[in-house]
């Protein structure tokens, strides 16, 4: 049971535009995401993330947004660069608050391609 | 500052053996978890430690375990290997209250 889905496996997008990827969960019970970028042969690298009592949370050029009634979280990059194509993993855990996430349970990513 | 530090970076095993994979977390960060990543799966959570005791177990066999050390140094076992236990294996570590780090992994080939 994929209790976090990334429905769209790639995406292309010029660069300057913005690039939006998205997320839906299942588990009512997550109350912390998180966004992650992952080149390869390297780990993935913390981009941002966002507790469920807050609906946005903003970072230079990356925005998620949470919308948990929909039980649903977008990553927005504006404006995408060429260095922004990777793999994004969307990832969720119950962490009481405390912003720990110890557990994630992590998407099957999306492969961002940002082209000239 | 250094990153979180996994050895070695490539293995490869035969079925039945046995593997030590290690993981050096960033400087005073006392939580330490394990990933597998594989194509099918994509990203699971293994376990978690701090504090040199298990806090957090995902859903994989008793084959696979591991420790963590006073200086918060980890280690992942994995006894009598199959095919499918070839992976990368990813090791994060974390302060509490902050998001987890990531190392480069260990790629692990069953042969």
């Amino acid at each position: 049971d994929q209790q976090v889905k990334q429905n769209s496996p790639s995406l292309s997008v010029q660069e300057g535009r913005i690039s939006i990827l998205n997320c839906d969960y299942t588990n009512s019970m997550f109350d912390y995401f998180l966004w992650y970028k992952k080149y390869p042969a390297e780990g993935p690298t913390f981009l941002i993330s966002i507790s469920s009592i807050k609906d946005k949370n903003e970072d230079g050029r990356f925005t998620v947004f949470l919308n948990k009634s929909a039980k649903h979280l977008s990553l927005h990059i504006v404006p995408s660069q060429p260095g922004d194509s990777a793999v994004y993993f969307c990832a969720a855990s119950q962490d009481g608050g405390t912003g720990t996430a110890s557990k994630l349970t992590f998407g099957t990513g999306t492969r961002l391609q940002v082209t000239l | 500052k250094a990153g979180v530090t996994q050895t070695p970076r490539y293995l490869i095993k035969t079925r039945g053996q046995q593997v030590t994979l290690s993981c050096s977390p960033i400087s005073g960060h006392r939580s330490v978890s394990w990933y597998q990543q594989t194509p099918g799966q994509g990203l699971q959570f293994l376990f978690e430690y701090f504090s040199e005791t298990q806090r957090n177990k995902g859903n994989f066999p008793g084959r696979f375990s591991g420790r963590q050390f006073s200086n918060s140094r980890s280690e992942m076992n994995v006894s009598t290997l199959e095919l499918g236990d070839s992976a990368l294996y990813l090791c994060a570590s974390s302060l509490n209250g902050q998001p987890q780090h990531f190392g480069d992994g260990t790629r692990l080939s069953i042969l």
